[in-house]
């Protein structure tokens, strides 16, 4: 069986600073990782996705995650936050393709003016 | 434009009624599915569909029934039995083949029981 955790359900960062969203996961064959965000009362959209190859994987809005094995971890990362960052955040894994999906509880981030 | 549609965006329902949440999509895409999401708890998956006419239990179908006729539909029905329906409801597509099939969401439909 697969699994998420998301560590922080709230994160609140300065607006121009790192944001770091922390997820793990536990699959019993290679997974596929993806990092959704939600705002307010929308469906999700997929910010970026990790398959096989490259392990630092870039999406949209200035968006990055690394995928690192050793510690079965895929943590999101901005190096500068803006005050259009602030959402719901959602790591998902699966083991197939993406066909269904397993999400973490998510993390609400605040963005401080 | 492409994309998923869901109606309504908000509903209402009574204690003991069945209602039904549309979802349409026109991407072309094979799979589909339905989410619940509550507060603290990302979301949940109730069913999913890979092809026309065929529909799997998710984690938590009870008190949810579900069609598929045609490619493009997916309604999911809430009915009596579901003992806390209220939430927000999210349906998603994904081609069944090609590469890593990254699910597309629908706006979602927030049911309230009064």
């Amino acid at each position: 069986a697969q699994s998420v955790t998301q560590l922080g359900s709230h994160v609140s960062v300065s607006e121009g600073a790192l944001v770091l969203l922390r997820c793990n996961y536990s699959s019993s064959v290679p997974p596929y990782l993806f990092w959704y965000v939600q705002y307010p009362n929308q469906g999700l959209q997929l910010l970026l996705k990790y398959t096989t190859g490259a392990t630092l994987v870039k999406g949209i809005n200035g968006f990055e995650a690394e995928f690192k094995k050793s510690e079965t971890s895929f943590h999101l990362t901005k190096p500068s936050a803006h005050m259009s960052d602030a959402a719901e955040y959602f790591c998902a894994v699966s083991d197939t393709h993406g066909e269904k999906l397993t999400f973490g509880t998510g993390t609400r981030l605040t963005i401080i003016p | 434009d492409g994309g998923i549609t869901q109606s309504p965006k908000y509903l209402f329902r009574k204690e003991g009624q069945n209602v039904t949440l549309s979802c349409e999509q026109n991407l072309n895409h094979d799979a589909m599915y339905w989410y619940r999401q509550d507060p603290g708890q990302g979301l949940r998956l109730i069913y999913y569909s890979q092809i026309v006419n065929d529909f799997q239990k998710g984690d938590i179908a009870e008190g949810y029934s579900v069609s598929r006729e045609k490619k493009e539909s997916f309604p999911l029905t809430v009915t009596s039995a579901q003992k806390n329906p209220t939430a927000f409801y999210l349906c998603a597509s994904s081609l069944q083949e090609g590469s890593y099939n990254e699910q597309f969401f629908g706006p979602g439909t927030r049911l309230t029981v009064l």
